[in-house]
């Protein structure tokens, strides 16, 4: 198993430009999150998905859109880049169930917008 | 409003055990503590999860209180590779709320 996979790895952007950052993961999990990280700082939840079909705002869902129309993929899209959106972007995946959430990780996107 | 605080940053001898405190005082009854750590910029590692009890596995321990409070992170015998940013975190209604985290030291 690849496990959880994002492209593209690295991003500029222009202020106003838009990119889908995508995610999939091939362990037929159920939940799927995505996370930005600033630097020096943690995770901070976005957008996350509990299956094909639905999908629910985290913590920082502002500049963000996202859709879920298969198991394996979670799509990010932003719409109108922004300076305060450069951060390092994280997709995770989990199988359903409180007591075995284990969210498993992609490597990252880092996102630049100037 | 952060759910768990975390100090900055500790150091740990190699070889020692690191012990790593959390404080969650706003906890509910059904949220479970989770322990995630992030070597670099990599993508954030599952140590270990507990509700009530404390919790055992190969990488780690999980040590809460009673009154689920505050928890424990211990790794036994820290080696070089354990220097990572390690996060104490609460799984409620299918979101995880990360922290700032503790920046751990594993010195020579």
């Amino acid at each position: 198993n690849a496990g959880v996979t994002q492209t593209p790895k690295f991003r500029i952007l222009k202020i106003g430009q838009s990119m889908t950052l995508q995610c999939t993961q091939d362990m037929n999990h159920n939940y799927m999150y995505w996370y930005r990280q600033d630097p020096g700082m943690g995770l901070k939840l976005i957008y996350y998905s509990v299956g094909a079909g639905i999908t629910d705002k985290g913590e920082v869902p502002n500049g963000y859109n996202v859709s879920r129309s298969t198991t394996e993929d979670f799509p990010l899209r932003l719409e109108l880049a922004a300076p305060s959106q450069t951060s390092v972007y994280f997709c995770a995946s989990s199988p359903i169930g409180v007591d075995t959430d284990t969210q498993y990780f992609g490597p990252g996107t880092r996102l630049t917008v100037l | 409003d952060a759910k768990t605080t975390q100090p900055t940053s500790m150091d740990c001898a190699e070889g020692r055990a690191a012990n790593l405190p959390c404080n969650h005082s706003t906890i509910s009854g059904n949220e479970y503590v989770y322990w995630y750590r992030q070597i670099h910029s990599q993508g954030p590692q599952y140590i270990i999860h507990g509700l009530k009890n404390n919790e055992t596995n190969e990488m780690a321990s999980l040590i809460i209180t009673e009154d689920r409070k505050s928890s424990t992170l211990i790794l036994p015998h820290a080696t070089l590779r354990d220097t990572a940013v390690y996060y104490c975190l609460l799984y409620n209604f299918n979101k995880f709320y990360f922290g700032s985290g503790t920046k751990l030291n594993v010195k020579p």
